[in-house]
């Protein structure tokens, strides 16, 4: 079955720096590709998604990249900020298209001011 | 973006009680819902796939009868922990597909703390 790997599980950087979250999922069946923000005690927040008949989607200070060739997602995150300290999840739906998605393991942004 | 609504927050029930969580799609129909478990500082797992009008689906090890789930309408869905036990405590998240006009979009709610004492 479908399988995301998240890397890394932590990641620190400074304020204004930007901060990359890679994803590789193992279906190549797999066509959505979203991204959640969860803070500490809330449920996972939509922030950016991508489908796989696009390469790259854009939104303000956030980016994802796809590359259906070698099953790989990133998350880019330009002039961080101390509010986008949270855990990162990408996920990958599971065909067939029943929108059942599998998620990473997380990863866990510290942005120092 | 869609907001998805969950009732209660926290609950602290006793052993042996049952309780229920309902998940409310607000600004959308949500043919399809689904019910999600966290551990501290680990991913979610998706239990169960809940459908507006026939019986939910379940994930392998998720026992349904413990489990409960009820799509009642196309903006509420519920999820019931029967006969409780403190291994059941965890967060429990549901979340709502929005369907698009070429696809669609998953939103989630805020989620449940279960405490069993």
């Amino acid at each position: 079955g479908e399988n995301v790997e998240q890397h890394p599980s932590t990641l620190s950087v400074q304020e204004g720096d930007s901060a990359v979250i890679k994803c590789t999922y193992s279906d190549s069946a797999s066509n959505y590709f979203p991204w959640y923000k969860q803070e500490l005690g809330k449920g996972p927040q939509l922030i950016i998604d991508i489908r796989s008949n696009v390469g790259e989607k854009k939104d303000q200070r956030i980016a994802v990249t796809l590359n259906k060739t070698a099953k790989h997602f990133s998350l880019h995150i330009t002039e961080t900020q101390p509010e986008d300290s949270a855990v990162y999840f990408c996920a990958a739906s599971i065909p067939p298209n029943t929108g059942k998605l599998i998620f990473g393991q997380g990863t866990t942004l510290q942005v120092k001011p | 973006g869609a907001v998805v609504s969950q009732h209660p927050s926290r609950v602290i029930c006793k052993s042996g009680t049952s309780v229920k969580i309902e998940c409310r799609s607000l600004d959308f129909q949500a043919t399809t819902m689904f019910w999600y478990r966290q551990f501290p500082k680990q991913s979610l797992m998706l239990m169960a796939t809940s459908n507006e009008g026939s019986k939910a689906t379940y994930e392998q090890g998720v026992e349904k009868d413990k489990f409960l789930i009820n799509h009642a309408s196309l903006t509420l869905s519920t999820l019931t922990v029967t006969s409780a036990h403190p291994e059941d405590s965890s967060f429990y998240i549901c979340s709502a597909r929005r369907d698009t006009f070429s696809s669609y979009e998953q939103y989630f709610g805020p989620g449940t703390r279960l405490t069993v004492t």
